[in-house]
């Protein structure tokens, strides 16, 4: 079925270390994608998004990845900070469709 | 407002009766989107607005579920007759079109007792 798919429900990451989010969508006509963070208690906040024409976009401190071979997305957050503390979902976005399909999220927590 | 802005914030209800939550979009933005969140869980898409077209509603759990858009901007969505299992955050979207950026609200959280 459709589907976008984390390999780990969990992430724990020294504070100042690079984290690194991993994504596995199975709809090869999604022609875009999306990362979002959402903190304890609040929406979603948008955080950087990729197009299928592309296979990197840098942001401040993020980069996503994308690998339409494997239809693998990352997320790469460099010098990872308490505040990045937060569950973290992909989405896509099929070409002939509105809806947007989320992933069930990864929780990464900041160790001191 | 400059954000997504859903009304109430917090509900609680009685099973059975109805509820009513409000979302008013970002002022411009012609896509609106109402996506449910159960506790420690993803999005699960329900409903989508864009312009003047027929909503795609292919996300709506039942016929006790339903959503209007008025004026093109201000969205409200229903639920009938609540049961617990509708207990979830309740979060609304918008965007200028489909395939770009969608800001969400801070959702409304339905607890149905």
């Amino acid at each position: 079925g459709e589907s976008v798919g984390l390999h780990l429900p969990t992430l724990s990451v020294q504070e100042g270390d690079n984290s690194i989010i991993n994504c596995a969508y199975s709809n090869s006509a999604s022609d875009y994608f999306i990362w979002y963070k959402q903190e304890s208690g609040k929406g979603p906040q948008f955080i950087i998004d990729i197009r299928s024409n592309m296979d990197k976009r840098q942001g401040q401190r993020v980069t996503v990845l994308l690998n339409k071979t494997v239809k693998h997305l990352s997320l790469q957050i460099a010098a990872t900070q308490p505040g990045d503390s937060a569950v973290y979902f992909c989405a896509e976005q099929y070409s002939s469709a509105s809806k947007i399909i989320f992933g069930s999220g990864t929780r990464l927590s900041i160790r001191p | 407002g400059a954000g997504v802005s859903q009304s109430p914030s917090n509900k609680v209800t009685e099973k059975g009766k109805d509820v009513e939550l409000r979302c008013d979009p970002i002022s411009g933005h012609t896509a609106l989107y109402w996506y449910r969140q159960s506790l420690g869980q993803g999005l699960e898409f329900l409903i989508y607005f864009q312009g003047n077209s027929a909503p795609d509603k292919s996300g709506l759990p039942s016929d006790r579920f339903s959503a209007e858009r008025t004026g093109g901007s201000v969205s409200t969505l229903t639920i009938q007759r609540t049961q617990q299992e509708d207990s979830a955050v309740y979060l609304c979207a918008s965007s200028f079109g489909r395939s770009d950026t969608i800001y969400f609200g801070e959702g409304s959280w339905l607890t149905v007792v």
